[in-house]
């Protein structure tokens, strides 16, 4: 479809593994955002591209915590060590206007 | 920093009530503001939105008014329906530091019976 598609849907981990969670835009939108939502929360902003580069990473809450655009279109975000506080659905999200993101359906993260 | 505050869920109506939501902000810009919704098992999307004082944004028969006096943006709706049901967040992008990034409120739960 020409929707945001997120990969994987649904993962489980270990605490201490790593993980990585893949977003593929809808096609020429240059702005890409990644956040993270915990039940009963809204969306809390983690990282946000402009093209290739990052141009908002200050709501990555630690180092563990990374993302790439390496080509300006599909992004990765990649979390090391994890804990069972990373437990939440990652959400992905692409514009071409400033706020109004099209968002997928995003990645559920369980931390065991 | 600027934050989105929305009143707590979740709301319970029946079909073709009256349907006010609502949400203040804060910021130290000029920011737009808007209402995304979450349907049960999608994805959320763009329901309405405001870029200045005094407008109005509606869609689909919600209508919010961008009220910067009262750093207010309440959703509103005539006549909900049972579809209408699902979470509503209100989020605000702040224009004034270029960036690209909204704020979102917690989200309201709106169910709507028949």
């Amino acid at each position: 479809g020409a929707g945001v598609s997120q990969t994987p849907s649904n993962k489980v981990t270990e605490k201490g593994k790593y993980v990585e969670l893949r977003c593929d835009p809808i096609s020429g939108h240059t702005a890409l955002y990644w956040y993270r939502q915990s039940l009963g929360q809204g969306p809390e902003f983690l990282i946000y591209f402009q093209g290739t580069g990052a141009a908002d990473d200050s709501g990555l809450p630690n180092d563990r915590f990374f993302a790439v655009r390496p080509e300006g279109s599909v992004s990765t975000l990649k979390i090391q060590r994890t804990e069972r506080g990373d437990s939440a659905v990652y959400l992905c999200a692409s514009s071409l206007t400033v706020g109004e993101l099209f968002f997928g359906e995003g990645s559920r993260l369980t931390v065991l | 920093g600027d934050s989105v505050t929305q009143m707590e869920g979740p709301v319970t109506l029946s079909e073709e009530a009256f349907l006010t939501i609502n949400c203040t902000y804060t910021a130290t810009g000029y920011p737009s503001l808007f209402w995304y919704v979450q349907y049960p098992g999608e994805g959320l999307q763009l329901l309405l939105k405001a870029t200045k004082a005094d407008d109005k944004g509606s869609n689909k028969g919600f209508e919010a008014t961008y009220r910067k006096e009262t750093t207010s943006f309440h959703l509103e709706k005539g006549s909900v329906q049972v579809s209408d049901s699902a979470v509503y967040f209100c989020a605000l992008s702040d224009n004034y530091n270029q960036g690209g990034k909204l704020i979102f409120g917690q989200g309201t739960e709106l169910s709507v019976k028949p």
